[in-house]
């Protein structure tokens, strides 16, 4: 079936690390897209690519960092210099080019602090 | 700029009642228009669209009209189930904004049996 995974499902972080969290599609879309959610609020725009090798900020881009060198996957790192890095996120791809279509959702990565 | 108001929740009925979520937008081009929900620790799952003035999009017994003259796109169902106990987000895309999804803040329904 087709579709996005996201991994790990719970993760954990340490003060001071770095940590990355997957995300592959097998859709053959252009576009990929990550989110934070934080509790009872709405998503808000981490990073976004519409092609592979290129990628813009979104509105909170600030201590995240992405990379897209492969059309099926666009991986999200959450740097130490995220101070309040605690919510679940969620990875979207979409065909791109065009607004009448949809984007598709992974079921999300939790991160918390330790 | 583009922006999506929803219904603050939450939202709590008795399963067979009547469900409506307010939504109305504001875009500087001509948006397409969508529904999803987000299931407990899931992520979201497209509900219905509509992309022109006067499309219906109705799926699972959820239906939404997309009215350009009073920039809305309510959703409603008739008879909820304790099933339909989720989160439901409203949201646009144009095409002058990069093709991304602007997204309403969410609205929490509880359905009781």
């Amino acid at each position: 079936d087709g579709g996005i995974t996201q991994s790990p499902k719970y993760l954990f972080r340490k003060e001071g690390q770095n940590v990355t969290l997957s995300c592959e599609q097998n859709l053959n879309h252009d576009a990929m897209y990550w989110y934070r959610q934080d509790p009872g609020q709405g998503l808000r725009l981490i990073y976004y690519s519409q092609i592979v090798n290129d990628f813009q900020k979104g509105d909170i881009a600030e201590g995240y960092s992405v990379s897209r060198e492969k059309k099926e996957s666009f991986p999200l790192t959450v740097t130490s210099a995220q101070k309040n890095p605690t919510a679940f996120y969620l990875c979207a791809s979409s065909i791109g080019d065009r607004w009448d279509q949809p984007q598709h959702f992974g079921d999300g990565t939790r991160l918390s602090i330790l | 700029g583009n922006s999506v108001t929803q219904m603050e929740g939450p939202v709590t009925l008795s399963e067979e009642a009547f469900l409506t979520i307010n939504c109305t937008y504001t875009a500087t081009g001509y948006p397409s228009l969508f529904w999803y929900v987000q299931y407990p620790g899931e992520g979201l799952q497209l509900l219905l669209k509509a992309t022109k003035a006067d499309d219906k999009g109705s799926n699972k017994g959820f239906e939404a009209t997309y009215r350009k003259e009073t920039t809305s796109f309510h959703l409603e169902k008739g008879s909820v189930q304790v099933s339909d106990s989720a989160v439901y987000f409203c949201a646009l895309s144009v095409r002058s904004n990069d093709y991304k999804l602007s997204f309403g803040a969410g609205t929490t329904v509880t359905v009781r049996a």
